[in-house]
């Protein structure tokens, strides 16, 4: 089946750092890309969807200058968070489809972001 | 409203049995879309099945099966010969409409399988 890559899986920082989490379609081009972020014990939660050569989509609630997201080409989105604090440490996700309403979506292995 | 409602927070089931893992959803958009995932404690997201709203016939992917019942809006996972290593959270997703590929989750089934 079709993967996809992040990188790193792991990463611990200080406060006021920033962070770039990668998102790579290994064996398809992704025209859209979506990232998630999950706390211990809780379902998926969407950021924002990412849309290869114009600006992502925040979902309500998420802080775009927060959370910058860039999406380079057809097979990599970066996600990176800028001025990370504790709150921020969490369990990011990335996804990729391979058509628009395809019947399967792809996730990344993700991400665990531990802020210090 | 919630649009996808797991209202099992955790299930048991013994080696070698079937389970059925409950999801309701809600949407009056007539193309949809139903997934079921895996996550193990690993973390890594594995899709097993999914189910379009305009499938005539119920998903079947191996030892998992799509309870799809439109009428009552449910897509009820089924797992049947349960194993050891089936053990995980699982969650019910739904795409809603077709011009779009973004999933919204319910809050998951965490499976835990006894010999």
């Amino acid at each position: 089946g079709a993967v996809v890559s992040q990188h790193p899986s792991r990463v611990i920082c200080k406060s006021g750092t920033s962070v770039k989490i990668e998102c790579r379609s290994l064996d398809f081009q992704a025209t859209t890309m979506f990232w998630y972020r999950q706390f211990p014990k809780q379902s998926l939660m969407l950021m924002a969807t990412s849309n290869e050569g114009s600006k992502a989509t925040y979902e309500q609630g998420v802080e775009k200058d927060k959370f910058l997201i860039n999406h380079a080409s057809l097979t990599l989105s970066t996600l990176t968070v800028t001025s990370a604090h504790p709150e921020d440490s969490s369990f990011y996700i990335c996804s990729a489809s391979p058509g628009l309403a395809a019947d399967t979506q792809y996730f990344g292995p993700g991400t665990r972001l531990t802020v210090l | 409203a919630q649009k996808i409602t797991q209202t099992q927070p955790g299930m048991f089931v013994q080696e070698k049995e079937a389970v059925t893992l409950d999801c309701t959803y809600d949407t009056s958009d007539p193309s949809y879309g139903l997934f079921w995932y895996k996550q193990p404690s690993s973390g890594e997201m594995i899709f097993l099945i999914y189910q379009g709203s305009y499938d005539q016939q119920n998903a079947t992917e191996g030892r998992y099966s799509l309870n799809f019942q439109k009428a009552r809006k449910s897509a009820n996972l089924v797992i049947s010969a349960s194993q050891l290593g089936d053990s995980a959270m699982y969650f019910c997703a739904m795409r809603e409409g077709r011009y779009t590929d973004k999933l919204i989750f319910g809050t998951g089934t965490r499976l835990q399988v006894f010999p």
